[in-house]
């Protein structure tokens, strides 16, 4: 089966720097997205990678490694604005999208 | 309307009854989607349609039909909730299919009752 891992919920403090995990394992593989979600928000896009290697965009970093199905997020200099879900997709052979079931990221002062 | 607006955004059904989620977008989009988030669980598919005219199942299709009229519109319709119906529906849209990202609506929280 199609499988998507991310941690469930990750602490960190104001100003400090996250890493959010994705594992996955899917049928063939033709990008991954990471989406932002505020609760009780709609889910906003944040990065897309197809290719190995990172991508950067401000204080959002994306990195993928294909040949080890793996991904992170990388948040920089944390606000408690960050305070969200982060959702990691992939996008199989079919060209599907596999959802994780998110991360609950928790920032604090 | 700027981008995808879904109604209603929130709805208590007793079960049995027939419902119709309305999702409308003013981007243009060929494709549109229909997803559910459950706690614990990542977003799921219902159903897609790449293009007017044409509809797909998705990851969780069966109780729900949609139809894709026109460009602008993609309503959900439960024929006959049951609880296990219970979540917060979100309708996309993609300018791409597939590999496009997705704009999603505000979600509809329905309770099934």
């Amino acid at each position: 089966g199609q499988n998507i891992d991310q941690p469930t919920e990750m602490t960190a403090t104001e100003g400090a720097i996250v890493q959010i995990n994705c594992t996955y394992q899917t049928s063939g593989f033709n990008g991954l997205f990471w989406y932002q979600q505020h609760a009780g928000e709609a889910p906003t896009f944040l990065s897309y990678n197809v290719l190995d290697g990172l991508e950067e965009k401000g204080r959002f970093s994306s990195f993928l490694s294909r040949s080890k199905g793996y991904s992170y997020l990388l948040l920089k200099e944390l606000q408690m604005k960050d305070s969200a879900s982060y959702l990691c997709a992939v996008i199989d052979s079919n060209y599907q999208l596999i959802w994780g079931a998110g991360t609950k990221l928790i920032i604090k002062p | 309307i700027a981008g995808i607006t879904q109604a209603p955004t929130s709805q208590i059904l007793a079960a049995g009854r027939r419902m119709t989620l309305r999702c409308t977008q003013d981007m243009r989009h060929n494709a549109m989607y229909w997803y559910r988030q459950d706690l614990g669980l990542g977003l799921r598919l219902i159903h897609y349609s790449n293009t007017a005219g044409t509809t797909g199942k998705g990851e969780v299709p069966d109780g729900y039909s949609v139809s894709r009229a026109n460009t602008d519109d993609f309503p959900l319709t439960l024929a006959s909730a049951v609880p296990s119906q219970t979540s917060v529906y979100f309708c996309a849209s993609s300018g791409t299919t597939n590999t496009g990202e997705l704009f999603f609506g505000e979600g509809s929280r329905l309770t099934v009752l």
